[in-house]
């Protein structure tokens, strides 16, 4: 079954620390990773994008890594602001039942960053 | 500036009243969806289209409807929502269906009295 887990579910840091979200999937065959940002009551948007042959990208204070042979993915918030304070989800594309390409979402790690 | 829209951001109906939600884009994408995100839990995929295709997830209540009369507009109807249609619905776009980026909207929330 194609599932995404994502680890931990919430997390509370102190401003300027650095921490690392988690994110391990089953899904088969693989297309590709998205990580998303989501603040709370608006929609999700979208930090990096990865490809099978992609193992680390980088979007200003965020960096994200893939190992597909393992299939886990992380995403690492250096120096922590007041903002990053919202959920990020990871999303895995791939191939479902009926050959058709779908996103399958994690339930998100929630984060909090404390002044 | 606003890329994918939706309107109205807040929602609120009475059981059984049917409702309508709606989603633009200016990004002239293919494809638009329509998901469906309960408190802390991860958005849930209802159906999209690609193109004029409509594409329905398997476990997707009749109950729940869409329309997109042109590439820009697609909407959301719930014939007779109930308590526990109440979420957030989260309006998205690619450009294509596999390896394309999705641009969220703001989301409405619904509110079911």
């Amino acid at each position: 079954k194609n599932q995404v887990e994502q680890s931990p579910q919430s997390l509370i840091i102190l401003e300027g620390k650095n921490c690392t979200l988690q994110c391990n999937y089953t899904v088969s065959p693989f297309s590709n990773l998205r990580w998303y940002k989501q603040d709370t009551g608006r929609g999700p948007v979208s930090l990096t994008i990865m490809t099978f042959s992609e193992n680390t990208k980088s979007n200003g204070r965020y960096t994200a890594t893939l190992d597909a042979d393992t299939k886990q993915s992380s995403l690492h918030i250096t120096a922590s602001q007041l903002s990053d304070s919202a959920s990020y989800i990871c999303v895995v594309s791939g191939r479902g039942a009926s050959g058709t390409y779908k996103y399958i979402f994690g339930t998100g790690t929630r984060l909090k960053v404390l002044a | 500036d606003a890329m994918v829209i939706q309107n109205p951001r807040y929602q609120v109906t009475q059981f059984g009243k049917p409702v309508t939600l709606s989603c633009s884009q200016t990004l002239n994408h293919n494809v638009m969806y329509w998901y469906q995100q309960k408190s802390s839990q991860a958005p849930k995929l209802l159906f999209h289209y690609y193109d004029k295709d409509f594409n329905n997830e398997a476990d997707t209540p009749d109950n729940f409807q869409s329309r997109r009369p042109n590439t820009s507009f697609c909407f959301l109807d719930i014939r007779s929502p109930g308590l526990g249609d109440a979420a957030m619905y989260l309006c998205a776009t690619s450009r294509g269906g596999r390896t394309y980026e999705q641009y969220f909207g703001p989301g409405t929330r619904l509110t079911v009295t």
